[in-house]
């Protein structure tokens, strides 16, 4: 089946580091992206990571993927209040070219 | 901003009536996808369009139907509304050199238009 799966809510003191984990179902899967959204905004692209790859660095955004266990996480240095969104996993179906969501993580930053 | 525009920004339907939403791809960009986001939820693939084709569908009936144009617009209609149809819906475009090839190009989503179904 096809299934994207992600806390729904994380909390963290500003300044600190954020980690949202991420579970998918299909091993098929070649593409896999982290999309924040704001209130009242659409979908932003924040990085993406291919399969064959373990870890990606951007800025203050860390993608760690673990292929065997099909679980991804993204962690954010240094939280700001301005990170304050739901943060989406998707998952690219190789098969069909369909980018499967899950339900989002709303990150809360604590004073 | 994304270069993706969506008309109307909000709309009120009764149930069993018929909408038509619009979205505004960036220029050049060939392939629009479609989704729905119910309140709470991850958006869901609807359908996607490569060129003004139908080009992938997720698991929405058929009263969900698209068209693409040539000038990068495209449009959303929806027959029959049902109370569940009451969610946010969002496109993005994108660029794709073939009808396969959604892989790392960036898929830039305007920022929805939400319809509720009374």
């Amino acid at each position: 089946g096809e299934d994207v799966e992600q806390s729904l809510f994380l909390s963290v003191r500003e300044g600190d580091s954020s980690v949202i984990n991420c579970t998918y179902t299909d091993s098929s899967s070649t593409y896999l992206y982290w999309y924040k959204q704001e209130p009242g905004a659409g979908l932003q692209l924040l990085t993406y990571i291919f399969s064959n790859m373990d870890m990606k660095q951007d800025q203050r955004l860390t993608v760690l993927l673990n292929k065997k266990d099909k679980h991804l996480s993204l962690r954010i240095a240094d939280t700001q209040t301005g990170d304050s969104a739901i943060y989406f996993c998707a998952a690219l179906m190789n098969r069909d070219d369909k980018i499967i969501f899950g339900k989002g993580t709303r990150l809360h930053i604590l004073p | 901003e994304t270069g993706v525009t969506q008309s109307p920004t909000h709309l009120i339907k009764t149930r069993g009536q018929q909408v038509t939403l619009r979205c505004s791809s960036q220029s050049g960009h060939n392939t629009v996808s479609w989704y729905q986001q119910a309140l709470g939820q991850g958006p869901q693939f609807i359908f996607q369009y490569y060129r003004e084709e139908e080009n992938g569908r997720g698991n929405f009936p058929p009263r969900f139907s698209g068209l693409q144009f040539p000038n990068y617009s495209s449009e959303l209609n929806v027959n029959a509304l049902e109370l569940d149809d009451s969610a946010l819906y969002l496109c993005a475009s994108t660029y794709q050199a073939g009808p396969g090839g959604l892989t790392t190009d960036t898929q830039y989503f305007g920022p929805g238009t939400r319809l509720t179904v009374l």
